[in-house]
């Protein structure tokens, strides 16, 4: 069976602190995506990574696929209030189906 | 972007009722379609893939006689909660892919209490 681990599942910072999350697994994904959900909402994709290595960035928002394409991590620079919410990676597990790390609920303080 | 959406959003029942929840894909047509379930503060958990035109596809652990699904058109899939009990109050998520892409794009789901 295939597993994302992330870390940490709870995060709890002051506005203008930079955070990274991580998201880790033993099998090798074709993509991966992160997602931020609000409470009583769907999640909605910030994006997908494809290539080992490779790095996208959203703002203050940094991605990051490990070169093997088996992890990932996420770096929020001066997090902000509106960053607040639950962060899940996702990796293609097959035939399409999304496999879900558990969630980082991060909350981002005044 | 793709627009999913979800009816109701909410709903309240008595036990040992059924509870019918609506997926739709608004602007394409999603031969796949998900359903999720997701505990508070938990993940989303996969329950079965919808597949137009033919049987759903369950996970394991999932009952396929509590959970019907139905994916009667290309742009609508429904999930039908029978028998409810109090264990199945939960957030219930579904998303839908366009083909030939495979980014799932998510509804801003239901949130079901059983009392």
């Amino acid at each position: 069976t295939q597993l994302l681990e992330q870390s940490p599942q709870f995060l709890s910072i002051q506005e203008g602190e930079n955070l990274t999350v991580y998201c880790n697994s033993s099998s090798v994904f074709s993509s991966l995506q992160w997602y931020r959900q609000e409470p009583g909402e769907g999640p909605v994709l910030l994006v997908t990574v494809v290539t080992g290595g490779e790095v996208k960035k959203l703002k203050r928002l940094t991605f990051q696929f490990g070169d093997a394409r088996k992890d990932s991590s996420l770096h929020i620079t001066a997090a902000q209030t509106g960053d607040t919410g639950l962060y899940l990676c996702a990796a293609d597990n097959q035939g399409g189906k999304l496999i879900f790390g558990q969630g980082t609920e991060l909350s981002v303080k005044p | 972007g793709a627009v999913v959406s979800q009816h109701p959003s909410r709903v309240i029942c008595k036990s040992g009722t059924s509870v019918k929840i609506e997926c739709r894909s608004l602007d394409f047509q999603a031969t796949t379609m998900f359903w999720y379930r997701q505990f508070p503060k938990q993940s989303l958990m996969l329950m079965a893939t919808s597949n137009e035109g033919s049987k759903a596809t369950y996970e394991q652990g999932v009952e396929k006689d509590k959970f019907l699904i139905n994916h009667a058109s290309l742009t609508l899939s429904t999930l039908t909660v029978t028998s409810a009990h109090p264990e199945d109050s939960s957030f219930y998520i579904c998303s839908a892919t366009i083909p030939p892409e495979e980014t799932q794009y998510f509804g801003p789901g239901t949130r079901l209490l059983v009392l």
